[in-house]
């Protein structure tokens, strides 16, 4: 079954601990992205990545970081220096080129108490 | 700088109504502009693409670049169009996708 996918879809950490959340896409595509969904503020761009062991930073990148080893894979690590981690994260990938597709996963929501 | 506006966070309206969600942006080249809608429990997915000109569940969207809009309308909205819905700008030859803060589109019988 082709497609992204994120997990956990529930993440809980205690306050201070780095967490890393899993993406993984079999598309074969090229870009992956990292948002952060918070109600009333839409998708904030985190990083995103249009090739393997490149990435740039989104508009809120800092507390975070990511990898882009392989193709199909980009995590994104939640450090402690991320002032307000709670957040529904997503996940996207997308074929390099003009006007393309970006494909969601499913999201996961990280609670830090 | 690449920025997308959607002013109105909710909008709501009968059913057979006409249906307008805005979208400003802010690039100074060439935008490519998509619209996307998420379902209540179901992935963010793609809905129209300006550079497609295409009708997809009765939505259009026209580029105004004069304007720098892309507005999303529907003449005669249905329940099941009941979504939230964000616009969302690609800079020309970037892979940088961002999105606006979403439009709550609630539609009653």
């Amino acid at each position: 079954d082709g497609g992204i996918t994120q997990s956990p879809k529930y993440l809980f950490r205690k306050e201070g601990q780095n967490v890393t959340l899993s993406c993984e896409q079999n598309l074969n595509h090229d870009a992956m992205y990292w948002y952060r969904q918070d109600p009333g503020q839409g998708l904030r761009l985190i990083y995103y990545s249009q090739i393997v062991n490149d990435f740039q930073k989104g508009d809120i990148a800092e507390g975070y970081s990511v990898s882009r080893e392989k193709k199909e894979s980009f995590p994104l690590t939640v450090t402690s220096a991320q002032k307000n981690p709670t957040a529904f994260y997503l996940c996207a990938s997308s074929i390099d080129g003009t006007n393309t597709e970006a494909f969601f996963g499913q999201g996961t929501r990280l609670t830090v108490v | 700088a690449q920025r997308v506006t959607q002013p109105e966070k909710l909008l709501s309206v009968f059913k057979g109504a006409p249906v307008e969600l805005k979208c400003n942006y802010s690039y100074s080249g060439s935008p490519e502009l998509f619209w996307y809608v998420q379902y209540s429990r179901q992935r963010l997915q793609l809905l129209l693409r300006h550079i497609s000109r295409e009708s997809i569940k009765g939505f259009t969207a026209d580029l105004n670049k004069g304007e720098t809009s892309f507005h999303l309308k529907k003449p005669f909205a249905q329940e099941e169009d009941s979504a939230m819905y964000y616009c969302a700008l690609r800079g020309y030859n970037t892979d940088k996708l961002i999105f606006g803060t979403g439009t709550r589109l609630q539609v009653f019988p």
